[in-house]
């Protein structure tokens, strides 16, 4: 089945940092990628995306590139700030077998220090 | 911006009690879905919901658990006899087309079986 694996964290950095959070799939077909993040007492909530092979999402600084080579859709962004603190999901949804479930990774805690 | 609700934020029961966990969608999206988070653990798919009648669920959604939608507002979850391990955050998300297109989450509702 379709899976998402992401670097374990928590990760700490200092705030102005340069930040890089893998992701790698699993699937079949042409999934779309995504990136979702929960801040502190909050829900999930979108941050990017990428639907084709060579897309690149991008939004608040972050951004990541569909790779289909490497089957990966690594998160960066070149100089965080204390506001970032949050928990990075990757998820994909996938065109297996007609199911179109939205299957999210592990997650990463991201903690930016001033 | 619209946003999808979930009450209650916290809902404390007994082992063997039914309970409701409540969400409103975006009001012009088409498709529902419920996940849930056990903690320190992945976010797991639930059901999806299209057209008055589910269209995926996975293996959690044993017989214990309902979804309805019973009026034109509201999403709901049912759990007929929580279990220790129904603790978990849950999360209600709609999305306005199904297929690809992103899912707008929740903040969830933290549901503590005693």
């Amino acid at each position: 089945g379709n899976s998402v694996t992401q670097m374990e964290g928590p990760v700490t950095l200092s705030e102005e940092a340069f930040l890089t959070i893998n992701c790698t799939y699993t699937a079949t077909g042409y999934p779309s990628l995504f990136w979702y993040v929960q801040y502190p007492g909050e829900g999930l909530q979108l941050l990017l995306k990428a639907t084709k092979a060579d897309d690149k999402g991008s939004n608040k600084g972050f951004e990541a590139t569909y790779r289909k080579e490497t089957t990966s859709f690594h998160l960066e962004k070149g100089s965080v700030q204390v506001s970032d603190s949050a928990v990075y999901f990757c998820a994909l949804i996938g065109t297996q077998g007609g199911s179109e479930k939205l299957v999210f990774g592990k997650g990463t805690k991201l903690t930016v220090n001033p | 911006e619209p946003e999808v609700t979930q009450t209650p934020s916290h809902q404390v029961t007994q082992m063997g009690q039914e309970v409701i966990l409540r969400c409103v969608p975006i009001s012009n999206h088409l498709y529902f879905y419920w996940y849930r988070q056990i903690l320190g653990q992945k976010v797991e798919f639930l059901v999806s919901f299209y057209n008055n009648e589910i269209s995926e669920k996975s293996e959690i959604f044993d017989d214990q658990f309902s979804v309805e939608r019973p009026d034109g507002s509201n999403f709901t979850l049912k759990i007929r006899s929580t279990k220790l391990e129904d603790s978990a955050m849950y999360f209600c998300a709609s999305s306005e087309q199904g297929g690809h297109s992103p899912l707008h989450f929740g903040n969830g509702t933290r549901l503590t079986v005693t």
